[in-house]
This record gives structure tokens, C-alpha cells and sequence, in this order.
């Protein structure tokens, strides 16, 4: 069965600080992994999209990783902001159709305090 | 900034009663598609579209039905609200192009809806 699996659930962190979130799945035919920020009450918005060949992909204070032997990502943010509150949601998209099948993981609730 | 709109932004609305949910977008994009999230849940696929007059039933299982008869349009309708509807519905959009290996969706603010 497909799934993408995100850990820690919820995160809080105090402004400045460094974290790391992660991804595992069992998407497959494998084609990209994308990370999204959701803004509460907003849609999501991409960070950073890899494919198969992609091992990272920064995006200013953002660096995704991706692990395709043993599937499975991370996304590090530096230097937290306030601005970073969000839902960090990662998204693999499968190569078994002209669609590209989207599944999407639940996301972590990251909230960064002053 | 992604030019993709839906209106309204929030919704409460009785039983049994017909609502439109409004989708436009001004990249055109040929693909479209509207999600169903929950609180802390993931994103589900109910419907999507490839250009004009293409409209097709996504994984999740909705009562709701969708129409594209302009490149930058898509609305949702449901004929009979139910509480069991209440969720917030995102409209997304995409260029049609290549394998769709980067492709990137574009999704709006959403809507939220309560159905009482």
C-alpha cells in the first residue's frame, strides 16, 4: 500500500533554533518527492521538489534530503523564524500514471516561539 | 504569489441546501484539481480536470460534482449539503507538460465549509 508516513506529528522550538523533519514512504514506481508549507487557514505552497537522481534541494533557510535507496526524506530548517509557524506537509508523487498520483503525508505542525 | 482564487472563503449553510464552490485561475494552467482536507489530516483527491470539458472522479468518494468548460474555471457544486461535508476544500491547478516530474501545483486559499 502507498503511504507517506511524517514524524514528529506536532514540533515547538524557540526562534533561532534548528530542526528537522521527516518523511518515510512506500510510494512506488517512484517519480518526485515535494515538500509543502501550509500556512494555517492557507494553501499549500512548494518548498522543494526532487526526483530520483536528487539527493538535496535548498530553498533559502530550507534544505530538503532525499534517501530514494531507503526512502526516505528530511527537511531542515535554519535559523527558525516566527514566519515558520506552519504545516510542513511531504508529498510523493508515484510514475504509475500520466495523472502522476499524488500521496500526501499529514504533515508536522511545527510552531516556533519568540 | 499564485494567481488561483476561490471564493468564498468561508461558508455556513443548512442541510439539503445547493452550494457552488468557485475556483478561477489566471496562469492557464490546463490542469485542475480540488482537494478534501480535514483537521490535521492529509490531503484527498475527489476530483481533477486536464483542460476543457475533461472532468474526472478523484480517490476519495464525494457527492459533489465538478464542471470545466473554461480553461480558468472550475466549480464545485454540491446539490444537497450534509454535515458530514463539512471540511476545507482546496482548488489546485498545474501546466499540462512534459512527464510531470517538477511539476509544481498551485493551490489557493481554500474554503471552509460547515454545513449545519
Amino acid at each position: 500500500k502507498n503511504q507517506v508516513e511524517q514524524s514528529p506529528q506536532s514540533l515547538i522550538i524557540l526562534e533561532g533554533k534548528n530542526c528537522t523533519l521527516q518523511c518515510n514512504y512506500t510510494v512506488s514506481p517512484f517519480s518526485n518527492l515535494r515538500w509543502y508549507k501550509q500556512d494555517t487557514g492557507r494553501g499549500p505552497v512548494s518548498l522543494t521538489i526532487m526526483t530520483f537522481s536528487e539527493n538535496t534541494k535548498s530553498n533559502g533557510r530550507y534544505t530538503a534530503t532525499l534517501d530514494a535507496d531507503t526512502k526516505q526524506s528530511s527537511l531542515h530548517i535554519t535559523a527558525s523564524q516566527l514566519s515558520d509557524s506552519a504545516s510542513y506537509i511531504c508529498v510523493v508523487a508515484d510514475r504509475g500514471s500520466t495523472l502522476g498520483r499524488l500521496y500526501f503525508g499529514r504533515g508536522t505542525q511545527l510552531t516556533v516561539w519568540p | 504569489e499564485a494567481d488561483i482564487y476561490q471564493t468564498p472563503r468561508y461558508l455556513v449553510i443548512g442541510t439539503g441546501k445547493k452550494i457552488t464552490l468557485e475556483c478561477s485561475q489566471t496562469m492557464g494552467h490546463d490542469k485542475m484539481y480540488w482537494y478534501q482536507q480535514d483537521p490535521g489530516m492529509e490531503l484527498h483527491l475527489i476530483h481533477y480536470s486536464y483542460g476543457v470539458n475533461s472532468t474526472e472522479k478523484g480517490d476519495l468518494s464525494s457527492e459533489s460534482t465538478v464542471s470545466r468548460i473554461r480553461t480558468e474555471h472550475f466549480p464545485l457544486t454540491l446539490e444537497s449539503a450534509r454535515p458530514s461535508h463539512t471540511s476545507q476544500y482546496l482548488c489546485a491547478s498545474s501546466i499540462l507538460a512534459g512527464t510531470g516530474e517538477r511539476e509544481t501545483q498551485y493551490f489557493g486559499p481554500g474554503t471552509r465549509l460547515l454545513v449545519l
